[in-house]
């Protein structure tokens, strides 16, 4: 079993939905990241997170400790949203390395 | 700022070489990192460094190394090339170990 699992691994939706992606991992963290890649390969963060929930744009990042589980929402969705979203956990076993998820392959539709 | 440079951009190997990939971090960051990404087996740490000094690295075999120059900019060397080296290799670069990293474009190495 990895340690970061995302769900769903393929999302296709319509412009102007909801969109909620999912990330659950098994060891203990000291943050969360969420990063989108675009196709051709370049990466942007996203959102960095250790508690709570964060807002950025029609972006929000919530995170729940307790149940091991972050998810990543998009509001009003858009077809330039159309990217591989990431989730990737820092261990907090004492060493900084990101640990990666598979990753969810979103398309939106105009 | 100028952002996270990597040079090349493209490479194409054969079998056996060996290739130096090459991360100039945004200005100020001292903390450089490398990954490796492959439709297999997705994204994948390979080391880490802080201030010229290695500080964690991934389970990756020993032809993987690399190094941190003074100037905080890196360069990792893959020896003995193998086929399944054929990877686009990220280098992220961040303000503090743990803190939030910004990718570089990439280097895509195709092995032959």
């Amino acid at each position: 079993k990895n340690e970061v699992e995302q769900s769903p691994q393929n999302l296709t939706a319509q412009e102007g939905e909801f969109i909620t992606i999912n990330c659950s991992y098994s060891v203990g963290i000291s943050a969360l990241h969420w990063l989108q890649q675009h196709p051709g390969g370049g990466i942007v963060s996203l959102f960095m997170l250790s508690s709570g929930k964060k807002k950025h744009g029609r972006l929000i990042a919530t995170i729940n400790i307790q149940e091991k589980h972050s998810s990543l929402h998009i509001t009003a969705s858009h077809p330039r949203d159309s990217a591989v979203y990431i989730c990737a956990v820092i261990s907090n076993f004492g060493n900084e390395k990101l640990t990666f998820g598979t990753g969810t392959r979103l398309t939106i539709i105009p | 700022k100028a952002g996270v440079t990597q040079t090349p951009r493209y490479l194409i190997k054969t079998r056996g070489q060996q290739v130096t990939l090459s991360c100039s971090p945004i200005s100020g960051h001292r903390s450089v990192s490398w990954y490796q990404q492959t439709p297999g087996q997705g994204l994948q740490f390979l080391f880490e460094y802080f201030s010229e000094t290695q500080r964690n690295k991934g389970n990756f075999p020993g032809r993987f190394s690399g190094r941190q120059f003074s100037n905080s900019r890196s360069e990792m060397n893959v020896s003995t090339l193998e086929l399944g080296d054929s990877a686009l290799y990220l280098c992220a670069s961040s303000l503090v170990l743990g803190g939030t990293q910004y990718f570089g474009p990439g280097t895509r190495l195709l092995v032959l």
